[in-house]
């Protein structure tokens, strides 16, 4: 089984340009994350799926950016008008929940998107 | 709010030696789950370890091996015999089990083995 993937693995825009960054999950996994890494930080929650459906974003997540998960699989995050500060490695993670209160499945990881915006 | 600090930034040792990496978290729920993830220069986030709140016993595996404490609330990470390739960032993390699972991470520990 593959692991998670994500591409573009760089990007370099200028700002104000709209960038889009894919991810494809673990087959089978039901539940997809994003997550901002910024330089000498930890990974930081952006918003996740449950199969198709967006169920939480993170108050990190302005109006400028976008994500879908159309079919329950792969998922796009769409940055529009990028800043500089939007300069980043953004994170995909994905797992499997079979929904038991309080059962936690590990979140496996991707290589991640590093944006620059110059 | 959940929190996880890992108070080393960064550490050195010399190969071979033992190193014990340090993670502390605060958080208000009875039942949670702690992660430890490696990330090498790649920048891919390598799963380590799992651990429920309700299972203190401390793993080992191979020459890792974690510490699990409720009464500090600590979950250090242990490498014995240390070797180049442990050189990487290491991550704790806290997850939110009975909200979204979303994972809390600390700003983590660079960690270089000098050969």
């Amino acid at each position: 089984d593959t692991g998670v993937s994500q591409n573009p693995r760089h990007k370099i825009t200028k700002r104000g340009q709209n960038v889009t960054f894919r991810c494809d999950p673990i087959s089978e996994h039901n539940r997809l994350y994003w997550y901002r890494q910024t330089l000498g930080q930890g990974p930081e929650f952006l918003t996740y799926f449950q199969n198709e459906a967006q169920l939480e974003k993170s108050r990190l997540l302005s109006d400028r950016f976008s994500a879908e998960r159309p079919k329950g699989s792969f998922s796009t995050l769409e940055i529009q008008r990028t800043e500089q500060g939007d300069s980043a490695m953004y994170l995909c993670a994905s797992s499997f929940t079979a929904g038991l209160a309080g059962i936690q499945e590990t979140q496996y990881f991707g290589p991640g998107t590093r944006l620059l915006v110059l | 709010a959940q929190k996880v600090t890992q108070a080393q930034t960064e550490i050195s040792v010399v190969e071979k030696e033992d190193v014990t990496l340090d993670c502390v978290y605060e958080t208000r729920d009875t039942t949670y789950y702690l992660f430890w993830y490696k990330q090498p220069p790649s920048g891919e986030l390598v799963f380590l370890i799992r651990r429920n709140s309700f299972d203190e016993q401390n793993e080992i595996s191979g020459r890792y091996s974690w510490n699990f404490q409720k009464s500090t609330s600590s979950f250090n990470f242990t490498i014995t015999a240390s070797q180049v390739v442990d050189s990487a960032v290491y991550f704790c993390a806290l997850s939110d089990v009975f909200g979204n699972e979303k994972l809390t991470f600390g700003t983590g520990t660079r960690l270089t083995i000098i050969p």
